[in-house]
């Protein structure tokens, strides 16, 4: 069974204070993996698709990277307006309708 | 970017009525979207994944009878939450992948239903 996991659960930081959320996964074939935003109330907002490892992907602060079980979520000098959960999914090549497996999420808060 | 709207973004309905929402993919065609539930503080369900002319998959537990799903078009798809209880009270959000992309999947602002 598909599994995906994040780590913290929650991050508190202080404005420009870098840190890094953890996405690990355990699959048969992963065809993508996913990172969105989401802010309280709305839908994810989707951030980056990461397809093999070794693979990076940069917006604004963040960057994401990827390796064969794990992919990070680095915030660089974060801000008040970065506070979200940020959601990492993945898809393979066995999922039906090619759905896609979310993690728990990670809810970050950033203070001024 | 790649928008999914979603419509009411919020509803509140009598327990025992039937609720509809509509999904759609303003500048692009998705011939898979999905209905996913979430719950405050908890991630994202996957109720059923709808296919273009098709009927949807529902994922365990789901009833199909109670969540009917069409996917008519390419760019539309609807949720109705048939006889609603105050127990169907959620956040609903509608997902749709690209088909003409790579594969990303983009979701929908969501739709907040209160059952009375």
């Amino acid at each position: 069974e598909d599994q995906v996991t994040q780590s913290p659960e929650a991050l508190r930081l202080q404005e420009g204070e870098s840190s890094s959320l953890n996405c690990s996964y355990t699959v048969s074939g992963l065809r993508g993996l996913f990172w969105y935003r989401q802010d309280p109330g709305k839908g994810p907002e989707f951030l980056f698709t990461l397809y093999s490892a070794g693979e990076e992907k940069e917006k604004e602060r963040l960057k994401a990277t990827l390796t064969k079980k794990e992919s990070f979520l680095h915030i660089t000098a974060p801000k008040p307006e970065d506070s979200a959960t940020y959601l990492c999914a993945v898809r393979t090549f066995k999922a039906a309708g090619n759905k896609l497996t979310f993690g728990g999420g990670t809810r970050v808060l950033v203070k001024p | 970017g790649a928008v999914v709207s979603q419509h009411p973004s919020w509803v509140i309905c009598k327990s025992g009525t039937s609720v509809k929402i509509e999904c759609r993919s303003l500048d692009f065609q998705a011939t898979t979207m999905f209905w996913y539930r979430q719950f405050p503080k908890q991630s994202l369900m996957l109720m059923a994944t709808s296919n273009e002319g098709s009927k949807a998959t529902y994922e365990q537990g789901v009833e199909k009878d109670k969540f009917l799903i069409n996917h008519a078009s390419l760019t539309l798809s609807t949720l109705t939450v048939t006889s609603a209880h105050p127990e169907d009270s959620s956040f609903y959000i509608c997902s749709a992948r690209d088909s003409g992309g790579v594969g990303e999947q983009y979701f929908g602002p969501g739709t907040r239903l209160t059952v009375t």
